[in-house]
């Protein structure tokens, strides 16, 4: 049973669809993230959110909004998307600012995108 | 040189036997290392931190090697359960991202 739920777990959308994935953490955290898993590549980190401030932007396209309205939930709002965004859409959490001493980032099971 | 760099793989090996990957890593002035574990269509998850000289937990061993800039991770006595993708991570300077590598994809047979 993960800390950090998803939904949706699997979603289609056209390119010319908005959708948006959601994530809850349960885990008292303070730092919640997006990453991005495409096959045959490495997880590339997306956004960043320390204490619902967006701390980081890894240059991801303005077709992917993420909003943080508290500490608990993060959204990845989607516009436009091209089949070439789809992929494992991860978050994850940590406690704030101590994520790179520990090293430890509590993943949520995913939402798989289809881009069509 | 790539800031982490994993050989893909897969390490194929018979239940029992004893494997080991490496890591390498670009920022020379990095002070703590993790591996990863990620099950077939699953998140990752910690698996091992590496600090200073290394981690031993179980069958698991976590080795640095800072002259060469690399990581390693052995499996002893590997079990059909260790199958997976095994991810070396690498805190950037300010310790508030983590830069993951490409993965080692293992396969324990019977």
């Amino acid at each position: 049973e993960t800390g950090v739920t998803q939904t949706p777990r699997h979603l289609v959308m056209g390119m010319t669809n908005k959708k948006s994935l959601k994530c809850e953490q349960h885990l008292g955290h303070n730092a919640m993230y997006w990453y991005k898993q495409s096959a045959k590549k490495p997880l590339e980190l997306m956004f960043v959110y320390n204490f619902k401030e967006q701390t980081e932007n890894n240059s991801v396209p303005s077709r992917f909004s993420p909003e943080c309205p508290n500490s608990s939930h993060l959204f990845l709002h989607l516009h436009t998307l091209q089949p070439e965004d789809s992929a494992l859409y991860l978050c994850a959490s940590s406690q704030a600012a101590i994520a790179g001493a520990t090293g430890e980032l509590f993943f949520g099971e995913g939402s798989r995108l289809t881009v069509l | 040189r790539k800031e982490v760099e994993q050989d893909p793989g897969p390490f194929n090996v018979p239940e029992g036997a004893t494997v080991a990957f490496n890591c390498t890593y670009s920022n020379s002035a990095s002070q703590s290392f993790f591996w990863y574990r990620q099950d077939c269509r699953k998140e990752p998850k910690l698996l091992m931190s590496v600090y200073s000289s290394g981690n031993e937990d179980g069958r698991f061993t976590a080795q640095l090697n800072r002259a060469s800039q690399y990581i390693s991770l052995l499996i002893r006595d590997s079990k059909l359960s260790d199958s997976a993708t095994y991810l070396c991570v690498v805190p950037n300077n300010a310790g508030n991202m983590l830069t993951f590598g490409g993965g080692t994809r293992l396969m324990v047979k019977p």
